[in-house]
């Protein structure tokens, strides 16, 4: 079946390390995308990538860093900068810009 | 500035009853894209639909229908005979054209539909 994974569904962090979460995508889609979500809030963009090998800062890029180095893959480091990093992110993808997204199962990292 | 308003944040209702769900938007790109996504408990968004800013036909798509008015930039969704499977956080969102904005979604806060039985 076509679609988004993540991985893993839960994760646990210690204060001052990094993490990195899994996206990967069998649709064929040029764009992905990471979206943080907080309890009772929309969702915030943090990087997205039209392209393998570029990617752009979206509107909450301090702390995280990402890589695009094969289409189907749009991993995200959350990196011991990231002052408060406790949320459900989420990964998307999409044919091209200002087309629909489809979104994985997302991530729930809670920072111990 | 808040580019995706949806200013109910809950709405409960009992089996069978219709809900209107609000979302204003704001751009001053003259092509964006609009779209609705549904959340349920599990978490992963849903896509409802797209429409972009010159087709302002309404739609229906079963108990699903949305209206879309540019002349107060809403785009209002409605579900009909709502049923307890309905129970999710419905998100409304934009896309704009310029090239600051490629493909970035910008979502409203969510407006959370509770339907009891």
């Amino acid at each position: 079946d076509g679609g988004i994974t993540q991985s893993p569904k839960y994760l646990f962090r210690k204060e001052g390390q990094n993490v990195t979460l899994s996206c990967e995508q069998n649709l064929n889609h040029d764009a992905m995308y990471w979206y943080r979500q907080d309890p009772g809030q929309g969702l915030r963009l943090i990087y997205y990538s039209q392209i393998v090998n570029d990617f752009q800062k979206g509107d909450i890029a301090e702390g995280y860093s990402v890589s695009r180095e094969k289409k189907e893959s749009f991993p995200l480091t959350v990196t011991s900068a990231q002052k408060n990093p406790t949320a459900f992110y989420l990964c998307a993808s999409s044919i091209a810009g200002g087309n629909e997204q489809f979104f994985g199962p997302g991530t729930r990292l809670t920072v111990l | 500035a808040q580019k995706v308003t949806q200013a109910q944040t809950e709405i409960s209702v009992v089996e069978k009853e219709d809900v209107t769900l609000d979302c204003v938007y704001e751009t001053r790109d003259t092509t964006y894209y609009l779209f609705w996504y549904k959340q349920p408990p599990s978490g992963e968004l849903v896509f409802l639909i797209r429409r972009n800013s010159f087709d302002e036909q309404n739609e229906i798509s079963g108990r699903y229908s949305w209206n879309f008015q540019k002349s107060t930039s809403s785009f209002n969704f409605t579900i009909t005979a709502s049923q307890v499977v309905d129970s999710a956080v419905y998100f409304c969102a934009l896309s704009e054209d310029g090239t600051d904005s490629w493909g970035k979604l910008q979502f409203g806060a969510g407006t959370q539909v509770v339907v009891t039985p």
